[in-house]
């Protein structure tokens, strides 16, 4: 069991490439999270997904795209990255119950660098 | 809106001193929240939640719906406490504070 993973775990980007951080998760769960974890700002929220085929924007959605085509997947995009995005992200997921109740599992984070 | 504020960045403390890490909500509706940490090169993971009341190595916390807090308290840090520790607001997202560094030193 594998939990959640993400891939890759490092890259390096150029001002204005553009890349796609997979998140994948085998626990048949409901939600799925995108945060990214800044010195001093903590975990803040991207976008996340409440099930297949659904997103909705958090905190920081600008700059950043994402797809929920399998259950098991979502995908984070950068269309043309810049320095600002230089971040550790994390990808959660969990299953689908009271808020309250279901705690987030989450990946190991990818760090990613924009020169 | 929905706010999860934790007003320290650092906390340091000596072995076996008592512990309190802040945290203050925003939100209209009735909270729920947890405490997540991380230990050093590891995921975060689930400490406590408000709605089961636990307390999970030694740390408890209260809701304290007046004040809108959700303070976390140890009686004796221990130094392997040492981590990140965030307080988190659940609704349909699921919104952290900035976090709080403990730094417990023998």
């Amino acid at each position: 069991n594998a939990g959640v993973t993400q891939t890759p775990k490092f890259r390096v980007l150029k001002t204005g490439q553009s890349m796609t951080l997979l998140c994948a998760q085998d626990m048949n769960h409901e939600y799925m999270y995108w945060y990214r974890q800044d010195p001093g700002m903590g975990l803040r929220l991207i976008h996340y997904s409440v099930g297949e085929g659904t997103t909705a924007k958090g905190e920081v959605p600008d700059g950043y795209n994402v797809s929920r085509l399998k259950k098991q997947n979502f995908l984070l995009g950068l269309e043309s990255a810049a320095p600002s995005q230089t971040s550790v992200y994390f990808c959660a997921s969990r299953p689908m119950g009271g808020y309250g109740n279901e705690k987030l599992f989450f990946g190991s984070g990818t760090q990613l660098s924009v020169l | 809106a929905q706010r999860v504020t934790q007003p320290e960045k650092l906390l340091s403390v000596f072995k076996g001193a008592p512990v309190e890490l802040k945290c203050n909500y925003s939100y209209s509706g009735s909270p729920e929240l947890f405490w997540y940490v991380q230990y050093s090169r590891q995921r975060l993971q689930l400490l406590l939640r408000h709605i089961s009341r636990e307390s999970i190595k030694g740390f408890t916390a209260d809701l304290n719906k007046g004040e809108t807090s959700f303070h976390l308290k140890k009686p004796f840090a221990q130094e392997e406490d040492s981590a990140m520790y965030y307080c988190a607001l659940d609704t349909d997202k699921l919104i952290f504070g900035t976090g709080t560094r403990l730094q417990v030193f023998p």
